[in-house]
């Protein structure tokens, strides 16, 4: 079965509004990483997080491993903020899973 | 920060071809991977390289793909025969040794679209 649920599956924002995205996972993980996908298709990651809280500006990623979860909260959004968002986990080897994505538009 | 970079950023060929797909990783990095992904659907991991060997690799590895990094130069992904469902953008990533084992680094793709 699936391994990480993403959500939501898309998102529309005003500018300056808030977003939170979560990642689920059905197994334990060890590793957990956040990237921005661009609508031109390069990965940039915005968080490696393999638990606990980690901020970078208006970004904040918060991982808890008992749960099995992980969020990213995107404050104060900016038109900028536009593009897919992807979680990847490792269980345990060498294995990345990513999450299906969350596409998120921010409009004036 | 550090960078992947991918050569080349765009690749057509006919059907049973064999296509090379290059990847320069970060210079101190060790853990080499690539990804797979068709347009508008979720990134896959296709395998792991470390030391010169394949540590893991997914079903979509098919016997007609092979990894290697000969004497630290380009980590290449090569698919001999191609065939039409190999077509989709190549992601190739790494990480670095120690503590950021885990933190892995990504190409820009290449775009691969086999006629």
């Amino acid at each position: 079965g699936q391994q990480v649920q993403q959500s939501p599956t898309s998102l529309v924002l005003q500018e300056g509004e808030n977003a939170e995205l979560q990642c689920n996972f059905s197994t334990s993980l060890n590793s957990m990483q956040w990237f921005y996908q661009r609508p031109g298709g390069s990965l940039i990651s915005v968080f490696y997080n393999p638990s606990g809280t980690k901020q970078s500006g208006r970004l904040t990623s918060t991982t808890v491993i008992k749960e099995r979860r992980s969020s990213l909260h995107i404050s104060s959004s900016q038109i900028t903020d536009s593009g897919t968002y992807l979680c990847a986990m490792r269980t345990g080897g060498y294995k990345v899973v990513f999450g299906s994505g969350t596409r998120l538009l921010v409009s004036p | 920060g550090p960078k992947v970079l991918q050569i080349p950023s765009h690749q057509i060929i006919d059907m049973g071809q064999m296509v090379t797909l290059n990847c320069d990783p970060v210079s101190n990095h060790l853990y080499f991977y690539w990804y797979k992904q068709i347009l508008g659907q979720q990134m896959e991991f296709l395998v792991n390289f470390y030391n010169g060997k394949v540590m893991e690799k997914s079903k979509l590895f098919k016997d007609q793909f092979s990894v290697e990094r000969p004497d630290g130069s380009y980590f290449t992904l090569k698919i001999q025969p191609t065939a039409l469902e190999d077509s989709a953008v190549y992601f190739c990533a790494s990480s670095p040794p120690g503590l950021g084992v885990y933190e892995q680094y990504f190409g820009p793709g290449t775009r691969l679209t086999v006629l």
